[in-house]
């Protein structure tokens, strides 16, 4: 069976502080995909970033960077120099490469105060 | 732009009264996905349709139920709403399943259900 740890209920901070959101996942099947998702206070879900277990690869993307250790099973996502619209619920979800379902996380809600 | 529509955003239903959701995509993906998300919680897979072929997940109750008429819409029936039932339900769409370096989902705006 798979799941997702995201040990970090809701974590508040002030606007520019940098932020790290953990992820933690489990899964025995070697195949895999890493996803993160914000949904704001409007409700939908905005992807992120796709990671496959092959591709240990960090990204950056503007302030968003990910950081993905097979070793330590995690997937963790900075947010630099954070901004008011950052704040939101994020997911790490996880599907296993034979498998059509997303296993999310119980979201961790971020608050950036001005 | 391409992009997963649903409507309405806001439903309220009587108790035991029928409703639908429905879900439309422009992306002509092949699969389409219902979540249910309770308040605080994350989204609950109830089924997916890839291409015409339903997939239930085994802890969905009989009560959802889904049509897929054609490749752009999907719809979602709660034939006897109960007010464990209310909630945000999410449709999503990818382009391809599992395997694939299509297999990310892209979510459309949710409608809220309230029972009353």
């Amino acid at each position: 069976a798979q799941k997702v740890t995201q040990a970090q209920t809701e974590i508040s901070v002030v606007e520019k502080e940098d932020v790290t959101l953990d992820c933690v996942y489990e899964t025995r099947d070697t195949t895999y995909y890493l996803f993160w998702y914000k949904q704001p206070p409007s409700g939908e879900l905005v992807f992120l970033i796709r990671r496959n277990s092959f591709d240990e690869q960090n990204e950056i993307s503007g302030r968003y960077s990910w950081n993905f250790q097979k070793s330590t099973s995690s997937f963790n996502f900075t947010i630099t120099a954070s901004q008011v619209v950052d704040s939101a619920v994020y997911f790490c979800a996880l599907k296993i490469g034979s498998g059509d379902k997303l296993t999310f996380g119980t979201g961790t809600r971020l608050a950036v105060r001005p | 732009d391409a992009m997963v529509i649903q409507n309405p955003r806001y439903q309220v239903t009587q108790f035991g009264k029928p409703v639908t959701l429905s879900c439309s995509q422009t992306l002509n993906h092949n699969v389409m996905y219902w979540y249910q998300q309770k308040s605080s919680q994350a989204p609950k897979l109830l089924f997916h349709y890839y291409d015409k072929d339903f997939n239930n997940e085994a802890d969905t109750p009989d009560n959802f139920q889904s049509r897929r008429p054609n490749t752009s819409f999907c719809f979602l029936d709660i034939r006897s709403p109960g007010l464990g039932d209310a909630a945000m339900y999410l449709c999503a769409t990818s382009r391809d399943l599992a395997d694939s370096s299509y297999n990310e989902q892209f979510f459309g705006p949710g409608t809220r259900l309230t029972v009353l």
